[in-house]
């Protein structure tokens, strides 16, 4: 069964920082592009990152870029996303997804359940 | 810019049929999209990807139900036998070199 499982989320004051992580099984994790996706509480879908299947490939939203950094270890089949300086509107649940292919250019096909990020003083 | 138009709800009766649309910007009609929903709760699921030509591939297990069509910059998402377990919020998501994006969602009320 293809899986992900996401965890990490936890309640953090803003300007700290947080690590999320992604375990992936039940496909070949080294093929696959992965993303990260976000979604604020009672808001829509915001993609927040992507990386290729070697690394080579990342790219960010604009939002992010410069606080967060994805990264991917093959070897353990986990993804992660390192976020520093929280901010209020970080806060929401993050999602990790399996890209199609192994470049971040194209859609996402499995979703994990998310974990909750809280960011508040 | 590139930027995926939805209408925010949606409303048809169980058993019915209903077509959601999703609107790629000005000079963008010729990109894929996919369908992804969020029912109450839960994490997204992928339900197809919708080509420019209107051929559609579907994620494993998504009912004969739910399928996918095109027209200029328009993708649709069509769902007939309508259930109540359909009610939820139906994205829309297309892609570029270094960028993702989704559409704002459209709420689907089953009556």
């Amino acid at each position: 069964e293809v899986q992900l499982v996401e965890s990490g989320g936890d309640l953090v004051q803003p300007g700290r920082s947080l690590r999320l992580s992604c375990a992936a099984s039940g496909f070949s994790f080294h093929d696959y592009a992965m993303h990260w996706v976000r979604q604020a509480p009672g808001k829509g879908l915001e993609w927040v990152s992507g990386i290729s299947w070697n690394s080579y490939n990342i790219a960010y939203a604009d939002s992010v870029r410069g606080r967060f950094t994805i990264s991917r270890d093959n070897a353990k089949n986990a993804l992660y996303l390192q976020i520093n300086s929280l901010r209020p509107e970080d806060m929401g649940m993050y999602y990790c997804a399996k890209g199609s292919w192994n470049h971040p250019s194209d859609t996402f096909d499995m979703w994990g359940q998310g974990t909750m990020v809280t960011v508040s003083s | 810019q590139l930027v995926l138009t939805q209408s925010p709800s949606a409303s048809a009766s169980l058993g019915a049929s209903v077509k959601l649309t999703c609107t790629l910007s000005s000079g963008h009609s010729s990109f894929d999209i996919s369908w992804h929903q969020q029912q109450p709760e839960k994490g997204p699921r992928y339900l197809m990807k919708v080509n420019s030509d209107g051929s559609h591939i579907k994620g494993d297990g998504i009912p004969d139900r739910f399928s996918g069509s095109s027209s200029g910059p328009e993708r649709y998402l069509t769902i007939s036998s309508l259930q109540s377990e359909d009610e939820a919020d139906y994205y829309c998501q297309t892609w570029g070199t270094g960028i993702q994006v989704f559409g704002g969602g459209t709420k689907l009320t089953v009556l």
